[in-house]
């Protein structure tokens, strides 16, 4: 496989409920993202990791909790989340932090939806 | 003012016509710009990157960049079909080097 993997593609969960979605980017990048995607909305950048190490929290509530094991895994966990975090959240791929000269690489997302 | 700000359309083109989708940004932005295109239900993918004042072309696609005027603008001639989706206009924060991203202007074009 190449490029930037995510699953689920789709995910129903309840607002009591704990689940996690996952990123594999396959590219040989350093840095990692989360971004939100809401309707008529911006993209919204969450978490950056550079080289496993998390630089950047983008004021994020605490029901998300990112994850990053290794420069080629990144993972969301979710926790108590409320109806307005439904979205879709893409997870992206840079070869290095800077992305002026280094653009993103995104996955298909995973489509979220809290009940 | 909005960091990047694009008109959300829909812009409806003809096909074989020229496509024109337009952003402008604010002094929080750097000159460094990238159209990315988003086909429903997909990620976005990369199409142009501009970092330079004037015309950049790459088939089909020109990009435009005034640096006077604080706009960035995607031309796509000889439209088709296969050209409709959500085209991104992204730049990078001079305050954390992040891309800020705009609403996205979603095109249809009418064969």
């Amino acid at each position: 496989e190449t490029g930037v993997t995510q699953t689920p593609r789709h995910l129903v969960m309840g607002m009591t409920n704990k689940k996690s979605l996952k990123c594999e980017q396959h590219l040989g990048h350093n840095a990692m993202y989360w971004y939100k995607q809401s309707a008529k909305k911006p993209l919204e950048l969450m978490f950056v990791y550079s080289l496993e190490e998390r630089v950047e929290n983008n004021s994020v509530p605490s029901r998300f909790s990112p994850e990053c094991p290794n420069s080629s895994h990144l993972f969301l966990h979710l926790h108590t989340l409320q109806p307005e975090d439904s979205a879709l959240y893409l997870c992206a791929s840079s070869p290095s932090q800077g992305v002026r000269n280094s653009p993103l690489h995104f996955g298909n997302g995973t489509r979220l939806t809290v009940t | 003012q909005k960091e990047v700000e694009q008109n959300s359309g829909p812009l409806s083109v003809p096909e074989g016509a020229i496509a024109s989708l337009n952003c402008t940004y604010s002094d929080r932005v750097s000159q460094s710009f990238f159209w990315y295109r988003q086909y429903s239900g997909k990620s976005p993918e990369l199409i142009m990157s501009i970092y330079s004042n004037g015309d950049k072309e790459d088939g089909r696609f020109t990009a435009q960049l005034n640096k006077a005027s604080q706009y960035v603008s995607l031309l796509i001639r000889d439209s088709q079909p296969s050209d409709s989706a959500t085209y991104l206009c992204a730049g990078v924060n001079f305050g954390n080097e992040k891309l800020t991203f705009g609403t996205g202007t979603r095109l249809t074009i009418i064969p």
